[in-house]
C-alpha cells in the first residue's frame, strides 16, 4: 500500500464548476499537508499549506484536512481553463521528507 | 517563499556523457533537495544536499551516479553521470524554509538522453 493515494484522473469539468480533489494517507505521524499545482513542463507550485487538521481558504482555493480519517481535500471554486493542470498532494512528518501522491490531472473546459 | 532558478532549463545529451544541473536560491536555506520526475509520474526524492558535508541519498540512488555539491547555503549542483536513455526525466531542486514545514520547487531541468 502506498503511503499517499491519489486518484490519477483525468478529471474533466466545465468552466465555473467546483473541482474537488482528495488524497488519503496511511501514516498518522504526518503533520504537514500541502497541495501543489504543476503545469505541463513546469516545476510544482505551492498552492496551499496546512499544519494539522482544519480548513484553510485562499481566494478560490480551500484545503481541508481530516486527520481522524487521514483524508485531505482541495476544492477549487469557479474553475477556469487556466486551472487545467496536474494537482499533487504532499504530506510530511516533522523533520522528515515530503511524500507525494501520484497527482490528479484536471481539465477545465471552456 | 523562496525564488529558485535552475540551469540549464533543458538539454539533450548523448548516452555515456554527464550533465551538471545548477540550483540557485535567492536566500540562505538550510535544507535543499533534488528530485526526479519521470514522464507521467510523481516526484521521487534523489537526495538531500547538505551544506558542508556529503549528501544523503535515498534508496536506489548512489553518489557515483548522482554526485551532489552544496558549497554554500544558496547553491547546489546535481550531476547525472554516465547517462542512459532511462535517465530522461525532469530534475527538480527544492528548498525548505527554516520552520521545517513545506518545500518550494525550482522550475526544473528537462533532460533527454539519446
Amino acid at each position: 500500500q502506498k503511503e499517499v493515494e491519489q486518484d490519477p484522473g483525468p478529471l474533466s469539468v466545465p468552466e465555473g464548476a467546483i473541482v474537488s480533489l482528495n488524497c488519503t494517507y496511511s501514516n498518522s505521524a504526518f503533520q504537514y499537508f500541502m497541495w501543489y499545482r504543476q503545469y505541463s513542463r513546469k516545476g510544482p507550485e505551492l498552492l496551499m499549506y496546512t499544519y494539522s487538521s482544519g480548513n484553510k481558504e485562499d481566494g478560490r482555493f480551500t484545503a481541508q484536512v481530516d486527520k481522524s480519517s487521514k483524508y485531505i481535500s482541495l476544492f477549487i471554486r469557479d474553475s477556469q481553463p487556466s486551472d487545467s493542470a496536474t494537482y499533487l498532494c504532499a504530506v510530511k512528518a516533522a523533520g522528515n521528507k515530503l511524500t507525494f501522491g501520484g497527482g490528479t490531472r484536471v481539465l477545465v473546459k471552456p | 517563499s523562496a525564488v529558485i532558478s535552475q540551469k540549464p532549463s533543458r538539454d539533450i545529451c548523448q548516452r555515456g556523457t554527464s550533465l551538471t544541473i545548477q540550483c540557485q536560491v535567492d536566500s540562505q536555506v538550510t535544507m535543499m533537495f533534488w528530485y526526479r520526475q519521470q514522464p507521467g509520474q510523481s516526484l521521487t526524492l534523489i537526495a538531500t544536499a547538505n551544506q558542508g558535508s556529503e549528501a544523503t541519498y535515498e534508496s536506489g540512488f548512489v553518489i557515483d551516479k548522482f554526485p551532489i555539491s552544496r558549497p554554500n547555503l544558496t547553491f547546489s549542483t546535481l550531476t547525472v553521470s554516465n547517462m542512459s536513455p532511462e535517465d530522461s526525466s525532469i530534475y527538480l531542486c527544492s528548498v525548505e524554509p527554516t520552520d521545517g514545514g513545506t518545500q518550494y520547487f525550482g522550475p526544473g531541468t528537462r533532460l533527454l538522453v539519446l
